[in-house]
């Protein structure tokens, strides 16, 4: 079964606070993803991951970077974690550069 | 850059309703044009792909295409259930194989 996991999936922090995602998936695929989703903006890409310690910034990378040292975990990292960044967050794959991507069931993050 | 606009955001039906929501895209490449759909709680699920213009994606009584002519692309339906209550997502992948550009979402209520 094709799966893409999320941990925490929910998760309080204090402004200030380091915080990690963790996002793992069971397909071997190539490529993965951070977006977050907020009311009236839709979701928005944060990184691309194409394979092991490849990664590149998508639309909106300031205040995060990630990580990803085995195919199938890619993590997701706030320094100095901000309210704005209170959000829901969504980690996908992807086969190869593939258009279909796979989502998880995303990380509910308030940073008070 | 690429873009996506999704105008309608809420719609409200009854069971055995007709269902047709529609987008518009921008982009310079060959896209891809997809639609998810997400179920309260959940990350969203690839519901449709159509890769070629004026071809019909079919999944789960849901059909979609889309009209490079007026660069616009449609999901229908022809009798909603109030499990296909969800919010529904156009996205574009183009051929560059980077992150999808989503539309902001169409808020699907069906009432028995």
């Amino acid at each position: 079964d094709m799966k893409v996991t999320q941990m925490p999936r929910y998760l309080i922090k204090r402004m200030g606070e380091n915080v990690l995602l963790e996002c793992g998936q069971d397909m071997s695929h190539e490529t993965m993803y951070w977006y977050r989703q907020d009311p009236g903006l839709g979701l928005q890409l944060i990184y691309i991951s194409y394979d092991v310690d490849s990664n590149s910034e998508g639309d909106i990378p300031k205040g995060y970077r990630v990580s990803r040292k085995k195919r199938e975990h890619f993590s997701l990292i706030l320094d100095s974690a901000k309210t704005n960044q209170t959000s829901v967050y969504f980690c996908a794959s992807s086969r190869d550069r593939g258009r279909e991507q796979y989502f998880g069931p995303g990380t509910r993050l308030t940073v008070l | 850059g690429d873009s996506v606009t999704q105008k309608q955001g809420q719609v409200t039906l009854s069971e055995d309703d007709f269902l047709f929501i529609n987008c518009t895209y921008s982009t310079t490449t060959y896209p891809t044009l997809l639609w998810y759909v997400q179920y309260l709680g959940q990350g969203p699920q690839l519901l449709l792909k159509v890769t070629t213009a004026n071809n019909k994606g079919i999944s789960r009584g849901f059909e979609a295409t889309y009209d490079k002519g007026t660069t616009s692309f449609h999901l229908q339906k022809a009798s909603v259930q109030e499990s296909d209550s969800a919010v529904y997502f156009c996205a574009l992948a183009p051929n560059y194989a980077q992150g999808l550009t989503f539309g902001l979402g169409t808020r699907v209520s069906v009432f028995p």
